[in-house]
């Protein structure tokens, strides 16, 4: 399996500051076939179930705002929260599909 | 909408087998990969399974010698099963669809763009 590693654990970020976070794996996750990296980022706010923000390490989904970027190739990759507002405040996880069984990072809380 | 529902026992006895169903509404269930995932109280995300529409199953070989997940293309539903159940199975269900459709109709696994709600199944006496 290819095992997903965070950091940090948790973060804690004023309003309006940058929030970074870091996702590493055991293996590149990079696809020769299409020149792609087959990592996704997720939100997952209290009580509710996870929301995909960024697929293929850096393309942003459909309505996802434009605070969230994201960065990396290969083994390492990150999450950039550009002014954090108060409804950013969720844990967020990193997932390989490069390879099954798809595997998440362990998470990230971002408080403020 | 794109909408998906658990359903399914709260409450599961040690050693029984847990049955969740997944409810599908505003997509269809064809040409897309359905996907199990689970999330312990206060843990991290666990990727169970996932089923085509052809009945193509791969499963996470942590768990694989004890499940199941099927599909009923004319409910619109995907069913998980997870036998000898214990209290390490304790834990949020998710069911999700997984990939999308890029512009020249190439279909891509492995991301979640539609979850349920999740439901809590609890093993314990």
């Amino acid at each position: 399996d290819i095992v997903m590693t965070q950091s940090p654990d948790s973060l804690a970020v004023s309003l309006g500051e940058r929030a970074t976070i870091n996702c590493k794996s055991s293996q590149s996750v990079s696809d020769s076939s299409n020149n792609k990296n087959s990592l996704g980022w997720y939100q997952q706010k209290l009580g509710q179930p996870p929301k995909l923000l960024i697929y293929w390490a850096s393309t942003r989904e459909y309505g996802v705002p434009d605070r969230f970027s994201a960065s990396g190739s290969g083994t390492d990759f990150t999450l950039t929260i550009n002014g954090l507002q108060a409804e950013d405040v969720a844990v967020y996880y990193c997932q390989q599909y490069y390879n099954t069984p798809w595997t998440f990072g362990q998470g990230t809380n971002v408080e403020i | 909408q794109v909408q998906l529902q658990e359903s399914g026992p709260g409450l599961v006895k040690p050693s029984e087998t847990l049955s969740l169903t997944c409810s599908v509404s505003g997509s269809s269930i064809n040409n897309y990969y359905w996907s199990w995932i689970r999330q312990p109280p206060g843990k991290g995300l666990e990727w169970i399974g996932h089923i085509y529409d052809s009945g193509t199953t791969n499963y996470n070989p942590s768990l694989k010698s004890r499940v199941t997940i099927s599909l009923d293309t004319s409910k619109k539903h995907c069913s998980l099963k997870l036998s000898s159940v214990t209290a390490a199975d304790t834990a949020v269900y998710y069911c999700a669809r997984e990939g999308y459709y890029d512009s020249s109709g190439y279909y891509f696994s492995g991301t979640f763009d539609y979850w349920g709600r999740g439901t809590l199944v609890t093993v314990s006496s």
